[in-house]
This record gives C-alpha cells, sequence and structure tokens, in this order.
C-alpha cells in the first residue's frame, strides 16, 4: 500500500498570508487527490492533481486560491492563498494506487490542520 | 452524477451490542462503494469496499457491508461493538473501476459512540 506523508502537520497562519503544504508518496502514483474537511463536516475534493497536466478544480474551487503543483509522479503541493479565518480546515492529500489488474485503492495522508487567525 | 446520503449522524451502541450505519447512494453509474473510518486525529483508513462482485464485502475489524440495488443502500455492520470502534464512519461512493475510481464523494459522517 502507498504511504502518504503532509507537510506541516498543523500550522496557525494569520489572515491574509499563504501556506504551502506538501504531500509525497512512497511510490510513484498517477491520480493524487487534494481534499478539505472543514470543522464537522465531511471531506470535499478541491481538486485532482496529474503529472504534466492542470490540476482540475471541483465546482467552487479556483486555482488562484488553491493553486495546486504536481512535479512528478510522487510529490504535490497545494497553496492555500491569501487565506481568511474560513479556510481553517483539515487538508488531506490522496492517490490513487493500482493493488493489481483493474484493482486500486486510494489512500489518504495524515492531514494538515490548518487555523487562520 | 453522484451522491451519498448517511441516514444518522450519530450513532449510540452498547460493548457488546451490534453496529449498523445507513447509508444510501445515488449514481448515474454503476458505483464503486467504500466504508472509511476516522478516529480521532487520526488519519483515513479503508474499511471495506464494494467493486461489483459479491455484494457482501467482509472488511477489517469485523465490519461487513452488503450491497443492495434495488434498495441503493450499502449499509455497514458488525455482530458486536468494541470500544475501539468510537470513530467516525464515512460511506463514500465512486464511479466504478475498470481503469481507475477517480473522484470518490463523501457522506456526511455517521459518529459512532460506545458505552462500556
Amino acid at each position: 500500500s502507498a504511504v502518504i506523508s503532509q507537510k506541516p502537520s498543523r500550522d496557525i497562519c494569520q489572515r491574509g498570508t499563504s501556506l504551502t503544504i506538501q504531500c509525497q508518496v512512497d511510490s510513484q502514483v498517477t491520480m493524487m487527490f487534494w481534499y478539505r474537511q472543514q470543522p464537522g463536516q465531511s471531506l470535499t475534493l478541491i481538486a485532482t492533481a496529474n503529472q504534466g497536466s492542470e490540476a482540475t478544480y471541483e465546482s467552487g474551487f479556483v486555482i488562484d486560491k488553491f493553486p495546486i503543483s504536481r512535479p512528478n509522479l510522487t510529490f504535490s503541493t497545494l497553496t492555500v492563498s491569501n487565506m481568511s479565518p474560513e479556510d481553517s480546515s483539515i487538508y488531506l492529500c490522496s492517490v490513487e494506487d493500482q493493488t493489481g489488474p483493474l484493482a486500486y485503492e486510494q489512500y489518504f495522508g495524515p492531514g494538515t490542520r490548518l487555523t487562520v487567525t | 452524477a453522484q451522491s451519498v446520503t448517511q441516514l444518522d449522524s450519530h450513532v449510540s451502541v452498547s460493548e457488546g451490542t451490534p453496529v449498523l450505519l445507513r447509508c444510501n447512494y445515488s449514481s448515474s453509474y454503476s458505483p464503486s462503494l467504500f466504508w472509511y473510518v476516522q478516529h480521532p486525529n487520526k488519519g483515513l483508513q479503508l474499511l471495506l469496499k464494494y467493486t461489483s462482485a459479491a455484494t457482501l464485502v467482509k472488511g477489517i475489524n469485523g465490519f461487513e457491508a452488503e450491497f443492495k440495488k434495488s434498495e441503493t443502500s450499502f449499509h455497514l455492520t458488525k455482530p458486536s461493538a468494541h470500544m475501539s470502534d468510537a470513530a467516525e464512519y464515512f460511506c463514500v461512493v465512486s464511479r466504478a473501476g475498470g481503469t481507475s475510481y477517480g473522484k470518490l464523494t463523501f457522506g456526511q459522517g455517521t459518529i459512532l459512540t460506545v458505552h462500556p
């Protein structure tokens, strides 16, 4: 199974600043995803990040606010720009890993807990 | 389009009694369905998944779920709750495999409390 690490694990930031979250996978994967989990809420997909192409954003999320990089098959970053208290959430990276013929698993990182003051 | 509805936001059981967490789904495609568990301050862990094979799916820690297409349901059960089962559980749907699952759509979550 893919092992995912995220940095930082948590941060407290001031409004108006930006934070870049890193996601590192221990194997090469094609599909990576970024999710947000607001306090007391479920997970919402922000964007899909495939290596070699622009990230695909879900409705309600835009590149200027959440720029994503995917420079290779094991790494991605998500930046939360011009932060406001409403951006306080847990941000999770996930990957899809092929485990066999026509068999896939999705794994999640431990998350980055962001508090904006 | 796909969506998931978890019918209970909170479920409380006594240790040793059965657990039932209810989930209904909607999908324009043949779905893949999952249950994930999230313990406090821990990451998400896959409990089990349905991907168009057997309709009764067994997962880790004694959990199982049954896919019922006629009822569009995928309820999670466990015969006997353990204190360590206390966590939040998410029912998740995605487009059926083939090449990949792609985008996951999460339900709102059910918090399971287990009393001694």
